[in-house]
């Protein structure tokens, strides 16, 4: 079946403006995580959705972060006024609630470079 | 805070060495641990994982065991191939769902 896709795979802009990017999970999965990496950090998590419940948002860096998840699928990932230092690859990955669902299975990412 | 740390590379084989790559993490309570591999141009893949103290997880010839007397969980392969090449991640979850905690990740170049 179909992996996470995200979209667009990459993304440039200039400093100060606003960026979306787009995750699409696996059919049925619940959980939707982003991460961001980055050559100086490695992989952080940013905020993490389950079904209904509350996000976390305990990894965002700044308020300039933000992400939503609707109708408990597609999530969209807005950075704010963006900077330089926000150039990363962003990662989104999905799993399964269930005895399985700590596997979680990355999309391609998507590669933003700030200007 | 939870944490894991691997061996910084990169790791330079060639064909048909063996691979060891460390792991060690830090974490409260009972973690589960994961090996993440990333071949050029493409996302992250799970590799292998095990969930409790002493499972051995494997998968295309990698394995590695959880050791919590040391708090590690150590990628190995006995013969690589030039197709291993790419970057290889550690990685813990401490519940059931909440976000991975990633190692730096170790760079795998094998020569033939």
């Amino acid at each position: 079946g179909a992996g996470v896709s995200q979209s667009p795979s990459n993304k440039v802009t200039e400093k100060g403006k606003d960026v979306e990017l787009r995750c699409d999970p696996i059919s049925g999965h619940t959980a939707l995580y982003w991460y961001r990496q980055s050559l100086g950090q490695g992989l952080e998590f940013l905020i993490y959705f389950q079904g209904n419940s509350a996000p976390d948002k305990s990894g965002l860096p700044s308020d300039r972060f933000s992400a939503e998840r609707t109708g408990g699928s597609v999530s969209t990932l807005t950075i704010q006024r963006t900077q330089q230092e926000d150039s990363a690859v962003y990662l989104c990955a999905s799993s399964l609630f269930g005895s399985d669902q700590e596997t979680q299975y990355f999309g391609p990412g998507t590669r933003l470079l700030v200007l | 805070g939870d944490s894991v740390t691997q061996m910084e590379g990169p790791v330079t084989l060639s064909e048909e060495a063996f691979l060891t790559i460390n792991c060690t993490y830090t974490a409260t309570g009972y973690p589960s641990l994961f090996w993440y591999v990333q071949y050029p141009g493409e996302g992250l893949q799970l590799l292998l994982k095990a969930t409790k103290a002493d499972d051995k997880g494997s998968n295309k010839g990698f394995e590695a065991t959880y050791r919590k007397e040391t708090t590690s969980f150590h990628l190995e392969k006995g013969s690589v191939q030039v197709s291993d090449s790419a970057v290889y991640f550690c990685a813990l979850s401490t519940s059931g769902g909440t976000a991975l905690i990633f190692g730096k990740g170790t760079t795998l170049s094998v020569s033939s």
